[in-house]
């Protein structure tokens, strides 16, 4: 089962900024956060990540809780072609065999309009 | 940067059919993964292959078979089709666990069943 929680859908409007929720209240101490995008069911694209602190690269900001419980992805001036389902994901490790794997939910279809 | 390259993009069959997908990768990732994605849905991890020589099941895998050639490719064969694999399916890779890095995804390869 997901362990994360988002909205179906969102809108925004081209050139403001997209405010993405996502709860994930059971999440482990050592569980990372991901978000990934998948637009017109091309492969999922990576984003960001985070463990702990507050995350930001050229594609987005994460902000995430002090108790880990939830966070945000942040697109700071969102774009039509960044109409796409965003999956916030928690990575989880498989320790038998060092490594790990993504446990996706349905997403957020985000609407960018113009 | 060719990343994880799928082939084929697009494959019909009949029920009973065998069939093997296949992946590559060229970033020397010692993890890859196979998922598989239904409409309106997120993606779901059939097997996994932590380093060369090992696989795993993941959430669904019955039905299918894995093999992990080398360190490059991850194959994925359907032994006998039947309409409920009916799909798009999705190869990954990522780097050393551990080291908190990003799945990386190829294209999809498009599966109907009839």
């Amino acid at each position: 089962d997901a362990k994360t929680t988002q909205p179906p859908s969102m809108d925004c409007a081209e050139g403001r900024a997209a405010n993405l929720p996502c709860n994930h209240s059971t999440i482990s101490g050592n569980e990372y956060v991901y978000w990934y995008r998948q637009i017109h069911s091309q492969g999922p694209q990576y984003i960001i990540h985070g463990l702990k602190n507050n995350e930001t690269n050229e594609m987005a900001s994460l902000i995430i809780t002090e108790d880990r419980k939830s966070s945000t992805l942040i697109l700071p001036h969102a774009t039509l072609r960044d109409t796409a389902v965003y999956y916030c994901i928690v990575r989880v490790a498989l320790l038998k065999y060092n490594t790990d794997k993504l446990i996706f939910g349905t997403g957020t279809r985000l609407q960018v309009f113009p | 940067n060719a990343g994880v390259t799928q082939t084929p993009k697009f494959q019909v069959l009949k029920t009973g059919q065998s069939m093997t997908l296949q992946c590559a990768q060229d970033m020397n990732h010692n993890s890859m993964y196979w998922y598989r994605q239904d409409p309106g849905m997120g993606l779901r991890l059939i097997y996994y292959s932590a380093s060369e020589g090992t696989t795993d099941k993941g959430e669904v895998p019955n039905g299918y078979n894995v093999s992990r050639l080398n360190k490059r490719e991850f194959s994925l064969r359907l032994e006998s089709a039947a309409p409920s694999q009916t799909s798009v399916y999705f190869c990954a890779s990522s780097g050393n666990w551990g080291g908190d890095q990003p799945q990386h995804f190829g294209d999809g390869t498009r599966l109907s069943i009839l």
